[in-house]
């Protein structure tokens, strides 16, 4: 069955410091891979995706990502974090063409120290 | 470029009557999905609709309906409502439903 793990629930960093998120997926193919941030109350804002090609994406404010098929991992980072950074983020697997949907871990709650 | 745009906002119904919440897609999307978000379940995925058709359904009881009109815009029904089904409504456009999606700020339910 397809899933994605985020194991990490509550995550706290210094401004300044760099972050990593984790995030481990089960899928039978090769996966398209999402990172979406939510602030409190609002819809989810895409981060970056990886569909093909170069394992290393980019994405907007300052956000990467590295896509590991050997670990089934799909891990965000940042080099260092703002304040603003606070939220929470959540990975997702798909959709893919049949299924239309997407799977999305449990989500990351990042609080970030002044 | 308009976001999606979910209306209302805020919405606040008793056990037992029946929501319809709105969701209109970026201009071009075709595709438009929905799902549920609590705290105890996270994102569950409830339904997609492309070119008024439903091609994929979550795990929900049928008090869950929606629909897709000729203008992409689509709207869900939650019928008898229950006190579980307080959360946010999320809805997202993609292009054909096979790339990235775009989410709007969602519907926050409250049923009392």
């Amino acid at each position: 069955a397809q899933s994605v793990t985020q194991p990490d629930i509550h995550i706290t960093v210094s401004e300044g410091a760099s972050l990593e998120l984790r995030c481990n997926y089960s899928y039978g193919a090769t996966p398209y891979l999402f990172w979406y941030v939510q602030s409190p109350g609002q819809g989810l804002q895409l981060l970056l995706k990886y569909f093909s090609g170069d394992t290393l994406v980019q994405g907007i404010k300052g956000f990467e990502a590295e896509f590991k098929r050997s670990q089934s991992s799909f891990n965000l980072r940042k080099p260092s974090v703002h304040w603003s950074d606070a939220a929470e983020y959540f990975c997702a697997v798909g959709p893919t063409s049949g299924t239309y949907k997407y799977i999305f871990g449990t989500g990351t709650r990042l609080k970030v120290l002044a | 470029k308009a976001g999606v745009t979910q209306t209302p906002r805020y919405l606040i119904k008793t056990r037992g009557q029946q929501v319809t919440l709105s969701c209109s897609p970026i201009s071009g999307h075709r595709s438009v999905s929905w799902y549920q978000q609590t705290p105890g379940q996270g994102l569950q995925f409830l339904f997609e609709y492309f070119s008024e058709t439903q091609r994929n359904k979550g795990n929900f009881p049928g008090r869950f309906s929606g629909r897709q009109f000729s203008n992409s815009r689509s709207e869900m029904n939650v019928s008898t409502l229950e006190l579980g089904d307080s959360a946010l409504y999320l809805c997202a456009s993609s292009t054909t439903g096979d790339t990235e999606a775009f989410f709007g700020q969602g519907t926050r339910l409250t049923v009392v």
